[in-house]
């Protein structure tokens, strides 16, 4: 158990809906990194977040945003969605910021999400 | 361009062997290294990390090396158990937030 917590787990949508999924980091990290890994691929690094601010990019298109709240859980949003972003989306935390490039990262089961 | 290259792909042995999973990387400037397994449609979990200076790490049955002039690392499993089946993923941090995964061995254990 790493402490860090998404939801749904698993969720199917159709073509150009948008959808959110929610992480909850582990007590006292303050920095969540949202991952998208495709079947048999290692994870993809969207965007991280640090103390309520976006802290660095991967290379993924303005229709991925996110959010990080007072309490450090997170949010990461997807408008108009595409085949293609069926995946398992995976969020980590870490202690600081400098810790997510550094350190250990704390990883979530995961959001399973199908796009038909 | 940075890359994380694992091979192999797929691995299969017998319960009670050994093996080595192999990463190669390209990304620099050099950060650290760190090797996590990844329980099918479950997150991953770190099982090691290594800095420039670290040749080898242990954590239990698992023992990783790196060789940071040729940028190669190998994660060596110990006499290997069911539960050792699953996704072993390299991770290769360099400067800013050049973190690069690697695509990952897909290990199976047979009884």
């Amino acid at each position: 158990e790493t402490g860090v917590t998404q939801s749904p787990t698993h969720l199917i949508k159709t073509r150009g809906q948008q959808v959110t999924l929610r992480c909850s980091s582990q007590s006292g990290h303050n920095t969540v990194s949202w991952y998208q890994q495709a079947l048999g691929q290692g994870p993809q690094f969207i965007f991280q977040y640090y103390r309520e601010e976006e802290n660095g990019r991967g290379n993924f298109p303005p229709r991925f945003s996110g959010l990080q709240f007072p309490n450090y859980s997170s949010e990461l949003n997807v408008n108009a969605l595409e085949l293609d972003d069926s995946a398992l989306y995976l969020c980590a935390s870490s202690p600081d910021r400098s810790f997510a490039n550094t350190g250990e990262l704390f990883f979530g089961e995961g959001s399973r999400l199908t796009v038909l | 361009k940075n890359q994380v290259e694992q091979s192999p792909q797929s691995l299969i042995i017998l319960e009670g062997k050994n093996c080595t999973l192999q990463c190669n990387y390209t990304v620099s400037p050099f950060s650290n290294l760190r090797w996590y397994k990844q329980d099918t449609g479950r997150g991953p979990v770190s099982l090691t990390i290594m800095t420039f200076s670290e040749n080898t790490k242990s954590n239990g049955r698992y023992t990783a090396t790196l060789d940071a002039d040729t940028k190669q690392s190998s994660l060596h499993i110990t006499a290997s158990q069911l539960s050792d089946s699953a996704s072993y993923i390299c991770v290769v941090s360099g400067a800013g937030f050049k973190t690069i995964f690697g695509a990952g061995t897909r290990l199976f254990v047979k009884a």
